[in-house]
């Protein structure tokens, strides 16, 4: 079965950087993901898919502080020089057969 | 611009229907797969149903399978989710969301801002 699983807490100071983590199950480490920003009392807003080999593609306006990249069945989406406004819930999100969605549980950022 | 707008929702007795509604522009819409996500209170993304460009595959998350009707008017740009016999634990946000693919599923890249429904006596 298909199942994304993501730490539920990050922190990370004002200006460093913070690398969040998205791992897949065995059997689909193949598999290409995508990371969503949801901010507080925000929709969720899409920030790029990463593929198994890590090379990446962002939706529109995301800024360059943004990146992400993989490492067999982990996915990472790293943000630098870390801004206030960063701090929000981050889902990764895959796809199964068919028109079949998959959300990981969400990772809670904390800006310090 | 990608606008994605739902309407829709609201309160609703436990046992009863809703019709929900995502009217969508700023792309050609049947070159492009649509789900439903909710988000319950303090909880996080749930993917709820999707649909190929021509309606032609759909899939239900297990949760709502033989409740919840997703279907697509293209002529009208706009996708619609039928949800009958609701339950306290479908109280959620509903989210309308495009792939980034017309066929199966791929990445959610346009997200909607939501329609609340509550079911509730």
């Amino acid at each position: 079965q298909l199942v994304l699983t993501q730490s539920p807490s990050a922190s990370a100071s004002l200006g460093a950087s913070v690398k969040l983590t998205c791992t897949l199950t065995s059997g689909h480490s193949s598999y290409a993901i995508a990371w969503h920003q949801q901010q507080p009392e925000k929709g969720p807003r899409y920030l790029m898919k990463v593929n198994s080999d890590g090379s990446h593609s962002k939706g529109d306006g995301i800024p360059d502080r943004f990146s992400g990249s993989s490492s067999g069945a982990e996915r990472y989406l790293t943000i630098s020089s870390l801004q206030s406004e960063d701090e929000a819930d981050y889902y990764c999100q895959t796809w199964g057969t068919g028109v079949r969605g998959v959300f990981g549980g969400g990772t809670k950022l904390t800006v310090l | 611009e990608v606008q994605l707008v739902e309407s829709g929702g609201g309160l609703v007795q436990p046992g009863r229907s809703l019709r929900l509604s995502c009217a969508a522009s700023g792309f050609t819409f049947d070159d492009y797969a649509m789900h439903w996500v909710r988000q319950a209170p303090g909880k996080g993304l749930e993917w709820v149903s999707g649909i190929s460009w021509n309606s032609g595959s759909i899939a239900y998350a297990d949760s709502v399978k033989g409740r919840f009707t997703i279907s697509r008017d293209n002529a009208k740009n706009s996708l619609y989710l039928q949800m009958n016999s609701l339950r306290a634990e479908d109280t959620a946000l509903y989210y309308c969301a495009k792939d980034d693919n017309y066929g199966g599923a791929a990445a959610f890249d346009y997200w909607g801002q939501g329609t609340l429904v509550t079911v509730s006596s």
